[in-house]
């Protein structure tokens, strides 16, 4: 079993639909990330978060420390929100410095 | 501001040639450096990353080494290219614990 965990893989949704991926781990960390990976390739960092909830625009960030479990929403969502989302976690090991283990993503479509 | 350099965007190689990937960061001293590999269809794996100049932790075995021999320049080689090296590379840095932020990639074709 990975150590991190996304859900849906795949999640296809209309122009204005409310949009939620989910992120569930099962080591202790210190930090979670939301990536989002655009087509070409090029990923931008969304969020980082330990605690609670984040939002900036339309996205949204939530992380349940207790449940190991965090969410990322995009409302009102548009075709430009499609590219790959990833969830990574920064494993709660002094040694492991500020490594991350990645997800393996959710590959969103929104169409118009 | 910082940014991230990383090149070339796109690389064509062929087995057993040597390579050598680079990533600079302007506007930011002592970040900690990264290398990320994608291979087609999965997920990002961590190569490398450095703390220092001359530090590098290594995360899986492979053909491929990294060098810091500047605060501020990362570099990913190999002497002998083989197939399994394509994919997807990403160069990121980050202020100790903090956010990391990526640089464009280099999507590399071992041929």
């Amino acid at each position: 079993k990975n150590e991190v965990e996304q859900s849906p893989q795949n999640l296809t949704a209309q122009e204005g639909e409310f949009i939620t991926i989910n992120c569930s781990y099962s080591v202790g960390i210190s930090a979670l990330h939301w990536l989002q990976q655009h087509p070409g390739g090029g990923i931008v960092s969304l969020f980082m978060l330990s605690s609670g909830k984040k939002k900036h625009g339309r996205l949204i960030a939530t992380i349940n420390i207790q449940e190991k479990h965090s969410s990322l929403h995009i409302t009102a969502s548009h075709p430009r929100d499609s590219a790959v989302y990833i969830c990574a976690v920064r494993v709660l090991i002094k040694a492991a410095g500020n490594k991350l283990t990645f997800g393996g993503g959710t590959r969103v479509l929104v169409k118009p | 501001s910082q940014t991230i350099h990383q090149w070339p965007a796109t690389l064509v190689q062929p087995v057993g040639s040597p390579l050598s990937l680079e990533c600079t960061v302007e506007g930011t001293s002592n970040p900690n450096l990264y290398w990320y590999r994608q291979a087609a269809g999965r997920g990002l794996q961590l190569l490398f990353y450095s703390v220092g100049i001359g530090q590098i932790s290594s995360e899986v075995p492979q053909n491929l080494s990294a060098s810091r021999p500047q605060d501020r320049q990362f570099i990913l080689s190999s002497k002998k290219l083989l197939l399994s090296d394509s994919g997807f590379y990403l160069c990121a840095w980050s202020r100790l614990w903090d956010i990391q932020y990526f640089g464009a990639g280099t999507r590399l074709s071992v041929l």
